[in-house]
């Protein structure tokens, strides 16, 4: 069955540490999203992806970066990690926009000391 | 900018009540889609429900449906005959091409 993982699933790390969440999913899909998950703000779209050497930022990009090298994987880079990127990350892709679901990764856990 | 507030952060209802929770959102744009995601202890993000805002025609899902209000703006999810599987947070979801806008989500209590 198609899928969409995320790994690590938790990661500790210190402050200014270059951190990579990866995302791979096996769906062919051509569109990635980024989501951070934060208490009260529900999840906002960090980064997205519309194919190979497509990358757009969203609502929260300031101390994040992407890269699209295949269909496959949307690699998430925290060049310095600072303390308020604490959170959950959430990966996800989709066949098409608008009215085509999202099928969001297992999420993973950051937490930046 | 597009907006989706719920405005109950929390719920509960007893097992096999039915249950609604609300959602309004804020955009200038007629055509957009419009989600509602569960989210269990899991962490895993589940499509519940979707409306296209061309319908008129409420979506419905087995036990779950939607009261979609375009004037309004609201787009509000009832769950019949509550489950215990049901215990979540629920988030309602905004989209028009590629931007998905959630709201703060809504946690539901089940009571057996």
């Amino acid at each position: 069955d198609a899928e969409i993982t995320q790994s690590p699933r938790h990661k500790i790390t210190e402050t200014g540490r270059q951190v990579t969440l990866a995302c791979h999913q096996t769906w062919n899909h051509n569109n990635m999203f980024w989501y951070r998950q934060d208490l009260g703000h529900g999840l906002r779209l960090i980064h997205y992806s519309y194919g190979v050497q497509d990358t757009n930022k969203g609502e929260v990009s300031d101390g994040y970066s992407v890269s699209r090298s295949n269909t496959e994987d949307l690699p998430l880079t925290l060049e310095s990690a600072a303390s308020s990127q604490t959170s959950v990350y959430f990966c996800a892709s989709s066949a098409g926009l608008a009215g085509y679901e999202q099928y969001f990764g297992p999420g993973t856990r950051l937490t930046v000391t | 900018a597009q907006t989706v507030t719920q405005s109950q952060p929390e719920m509960s209802v007893q097992e096999a009540e039915t249950v609604t929770l609300s959602c309004t959102y804020d955009t200038s744009e007629s055509d957009y889609y419009l989600f509602w995601y569960k989210q269990p202890p899991s962490r895993q993000m589940i499509l519940v429900i979707r409306q296209e805002a061309y319908k008129q025609q409420n979506a419905t899902e087995n036990r779950f449906s939607v009261n979609f209000q375009k004037a309004a703006k609201s787009f509000s999810l009832k769950i019949s005959d509550s489950q215990l599987g049901d215990a979540a947070m629920y988030f309602c979801a905004y989209r028009r091409a590629q931007k998905l806008v959630f709201g703060q989500g809504t946690r539901l209590t089940i009571n057996p």
